[in-house]
């Protein structure tokens, strides 16, 4: 199994441009989430979802958009990027939302807007 | 949201040496996970604590879950320079949305050899 794969690895942006960040689990898991991670920051929550679907905002979801069209698949939408966003996103997957439930995360998607 | 506060932000000691990382909120936790995170790759899950006054090892590293479950630690001994990396908390609790894990500011930890 590959676990969570993100794409790119890397990615400069000028502001108001737009992109999606890829991300695929093959784990057979319900659940998926975006964080983004600031430097000396701990993770905050963009989106997540509770299956295919279904979406809703986490913690700081302002600037970006998801969808949910299958199992594996959960896209992250930068419309109109701006400097703000400049950060670490880090997509993760668990198969439920049982009390202490395990999150596998990806390696993360390093984006500077410049 | 509840917040977590980490400390130290920051920590360098030398190949042998023990530490104490600290996780701590005002608000009470279903359960705190402890995650280690290595340069360029995403943060891997150490120890998920539920139960008050809980105590968990692994090898070096000792877990503490506080007995009014607002707080927790994490205790290496004998340090080394493997160990060296992120340090992140995260809790689940009612005020979380959809009971969404929150995440500590970290502690960076460097063992020099």
């Amino acid at each position: 199994n590959a676990g969570v794969t993100q794409t790119p690895k890397f990615r400069i942006l000028k502001i108001g441009q737009s992109m999606t960040l890829q991300c695929a689990q093959d784990m057979n898991h319900n659940y998926m989430y975006w964080y983004r991670q600031d430097p000396g920051m701990g993770l905050k929550l963009i989106y997540y979802s509770v299956g295919a679907g279904i979406t809703d905002k986490g913690e700081v979801p302002n600037g970006y958009n998801v969808s949910r069209s299958t199992t594996e698949d959960f896209p992250l939408r930068l419309e109109l990027a701006a400097p703000s966003q400049t950060s670490v996103y880090f997509c993760a997957s668990s198969y439920s939302r049982r009390v202490g439930e395990k999150l596998f995360f990806g390696s993360g998607t390093q984006l500077s807007v410049l | 949201t509840q917040l977590l506060e980490q400390s130290p932000q920051f920590l360098s000691i030398q190949e042998g040496e023990n530490l104490t990382v600290y996780c701590n909120s005002s608000s009470v936790f279903s359960s705190l996970q402890w995650y280690r995170q290595e340069p360029g790759e995403g943060p891997v899950l150490l120890v998920t604590v539920v139960t008050g006054g809980e105590v968990k090892k692994l090898k070096r590293l000792t877990f503490q879950f506080g007995d009014a479950r607002k707080d927790s630690s994490l205790h290496i001994t004998a340090a080394q320079p493997g160990d060296t990396g992120l340090y992140l908390c995260a809790a689940e609790g009612p005020d979380n949305a959809g009971n969404m894990l929150t995440f500590g500011g970290g502690t960076r930890l460097m063992v020099k050899p």
